[in-house]
């Protein structure tokens, strides 16, 4: 069966430092990668997502990247983290067609 | 373009209550619909889905039939129970879009 795991679950960082979250994927090939970001007590927004390696879209400009150099792993990043990247970050894998996405157990950035 | 709207909230209910909480949508095809659930601190699950109209998604209980007619899939369960309690996300994917489209989300807390 397929298993989508992210980390750090949790993560406390200063303004200004970088930032690297992973996702990986087992059990599957070729999988559609998603980044969210929630904010509290909002809803979802999507951040990028990725039909294949090195293939990377953008959905909203700011502060963050992503990266997928492996088929199966997501890397979302930062330079300079911002009080405003504080957030519940929520990767998500999907197949192709009308499959529905599945998300990791999210990590909980807080920017200090 | 496509977009989701779900009930706002928070929703009290008592414990063996009703419960309805309703979503419609806008899409220019003919997409998917899910409901997804996301209780406190975790990721989100795939409740159920629903890939064309009149389909009726069920799982643990809840149910959502896609109607087409009134551009609606609204989620509901006979009988809640406390352990209900989560924030509850209506969703849609256009045929062939890699995306999915997000409601705002409905906190729901069941009071015993």
């Amino acid at each position: 069966s397929q298993t989508i795991h992210q980390w750090p679950a949790t993560l406390v960082q200063p303004v200004g430092s970088p930032l690297s979250l992973e996702c990986t994927v087992e059990g599957t090939s070729n999988p559609n990668l998603y980044w969210y970001r929630q904010a509290a007590g909002r809803g979802l927004q999507l951040l990028f997502y990725s039909v294949g390696i090195g293939q990377i879209s953008s959905e909203v400009p700011q502060n963050l990247s992503a990266s997928r150099p492996q088929d199966r792993q997501f890397i979302l990043s930062s330079k300079k983290l911002l009080l405003s990247d504080s957030g519940f970050y929520l990767c998500a894998w999907s197949g192709t067609g009308y499959q529905p996405q599945h998300f990791g157990d999210g990590t909980r950035l807080s920017i200090l | 373009g496509n977009s989701v709207t779900q009930m706002e909230g928070p929703v009290t209910l008592s414990e063996e209550a009703f419960l309805t909480i309703n979503c419609t949508y806008t899409a220019t095809g003919y997409p998917s619909l899910f409901w997804y659930v996301q209780y406190p601190g975790e990721g989100l699950q795939l409740l159920l889905k629903a890939t064309k109209a009149d389909d009726k998604g069920s799982n643990k209980g809840f149910e959502a039939t896609y109607r087409k007619e009134t551009t609606s899939f609204h989620l509901e369960k006979g009988s809640v129970q406390v352990s209900d309690s989560a924030v509850y996300f209506c969703a849609l994917s256009e045929q062939g879009a890699q995306k999915l489209v997000f409601g705002q989300g409905t906190r729901l807390t069941i009071n015993p």
